[in-house]
């Protein structure tokens, strides 16, 4: 079974313009959830997204925005650009649904964002 | 809120030595707690998991175990390999359904042959 893929591993943005990352989650997986991850503040949830409705937020600005697709993809979107938003975004998938076993998150590889 | 504290780093310790990474925990209600590991330039892979007080989870030789009385939940292994060599996290989940993680500021550790 094919992981968690997010694209692209790489992205060089200056400030103020905006970005699209895009993350494909596991085949079968209906929650994606997204991360930041900074040598300063370490890893942090930005949302988290379910059969297409964003379910659990974190707490970041709204230039930080994200959606699902039917197929489970997503995309989290960062509108005008600071400095203070290089960082490694970490996407995970899994399957999502309630019950009495946890749902194990699985990651992909991440975006690594450099802003200048 | 719920919080996750874990000892800093980077800790470094020779081959076939024992580790201890302590971390403990804040959190309302009974929350789902993990150790995940980065390899460098790599995402996060899930180490071991408990989902209940006295749960202890295990993988690869490594060992933790859910108390909740001192609200901890320490990862040891017997004896380190070079290969081990990465960034370890603590991480709770106060929902069953997995979508919302809380991360310690991870450790980095490094085994030197």
């Amino acid at each position: 079974k094919a992981g968690v893929t997010q694209t692209p591993r790489y992205l060089i943005k200056t400030r103020g313009q905006q970005v699209t990352l895009s993350c494909s989650p596991i085949s079968g997986h209906r929650s994606v959830s997204w991360y930041q991850q900074t040598p300063g503040q370490g890893l942090q949830f930005l949302f988290e997204y379910f059969s297409e409705t964003q379910r659990n937020k974190g707490n970041f600005p709204g230039r930080f925005s994200g959606r699902q697709f039917s197929n489970s993809r997503s995309e989290m979107n960062v509108s005008t650009l600071e400095l203070g938003d290089s960082a490694l975004y970490l996407c995970a998938s899994s399957l999502g649904t309630s019950g009495t076993s946890y749902n194990e998150q699985f990651f992909g590889p991440g975006t690594r964002l450099t802003v200048l | 809120g719920n919080s996750v504290t874990q000892m800093e780093g980077p800790v470094t310790l020779s081959e076939e030595a024992f580790l201890t990474i302590n971390c403990t925990y804040t959190a309302t209600g009974y929350p789902s707690l993990f150790w995940y590991v980065q390899y460098p330039g790599e995402g996060l892979q899930l180490l071991l998991k408990a989902t209940k007080a006295d749960d202890k989870g295990s993988n690869k030789g490594f060992e933790a175990t859910y108390r909740k009385e001192t609200t901890s939940f320490h990862l040891e292994k017997g004896s380190v390999q070079v290969s081990d060599s990465a960034v370890y996290f603590c991480a709770l989940s106060d929902d069953n359904q997995g979508g919302k993680l809380i991360f310690g500021q991870g450790t980095e550790l490094s085994v030197k042959p």
